[in-house]
């Protein structure tokens, strides 16, 4: 697709279960970033990745977040033992990575509304 | 550190009034900076940047933005609202010496009046 791509669109989970979220950048995209968007609030940077590299998780929340870029491309972000808190909107971006802002320029996908009942 | 605030979580303009949409950032290094929309149940769509060019940046929908380093300030401006105008709008700030990543403000919702 022409866009950025992330799956599922909703998620509703019980506390206490794992979830992974997925995430589909532009083809040939490098660079893939994934941020939490809590309820009126500005998105929150988690982590990212240059090719399959992770390059910085420093947004991570605690140990029971992880992610994943195994071939460079798609993108696993998994929550184990959900937790009410981690209830919000998880949103995924590329860019074509390099030097000079018009690389980093980050375009966005729809975002997976999680909610931990 | 770098950090942005914008100033009015919620604003709201009447059909054909001026849209001011207020950013002030703080940043140790020249920033780089952003507006993004968000329309309801759609990614953030990037409206302008900031890139150390031009202090007056023309973005898409007739926004524009202007970046004021003596104020610290990169507030969003558009002539003339429009219904469909109504979005949440944040503002960022790129660090880029930590590979790219964004930080936002909390976000300014924009409603419009008929």
């Amino acid at each position: 697709g022409a866009g950025v791509s992330q799956s599922p669109r909703y998620k509703v989970t019980k506390r206490g279960q794992d979830v992974a979220l997925r995430c589909d950048p532009i083809s040939g995209h490098v660079s893939l970033y994934w941020y939490r968007q809590a309820l009126g609030q500005g998105p929150e940077f988690l982590t990212y990745f240059n090719y399959e590299a992770q390059q910085d998780k420093s947004g991570l929340p605690n140990d029971r977040f992880s992610a994943e870029r195994p071939e460079g491309s798609i993108s696993t972000l998994t929550i184990q033992r959900t937790e009410q808190r981690d209830s919000a909107m998880y949103r995924c971006a590329s860019s074509l990575g390099g030097g000079g802002v018009s690389y980093n320029e980050q375009f966005f996908g729809p975002g997976t509304r999680l909610t931990v009942l | 550190a770098q950090s942005v605030t914008q100033l009015g979580s919620h604003v709201s303009v009447s059909e054909g009034a001026l849209v001011l949409l207020r950013c002030n950032y703080s940043s140790s290094v020249p920033p780089y900076l952003f507006w993004y929309v968000q329309y309801p149940n759609q990614g953030l769509q990037l409206l302008l940047k900031y890139t150390s060019a031009a202090t007056l940046v023309k973005g898409i929908n007739g926004f524009e933005a202007e970046f004021k380093k003596s104020e610290t300030s990169f507030h969003l401006t558009k002539p003339s609202a429009h219904m469909s105008d109504a979005a949440e709008y944040f503002c960022a700030v790129l660090i880029y010496n930590q590979g790219g990543k964004l930080i936002f403000g909390q976000g300014t919702e924009l409603s419009v009046k008929p």
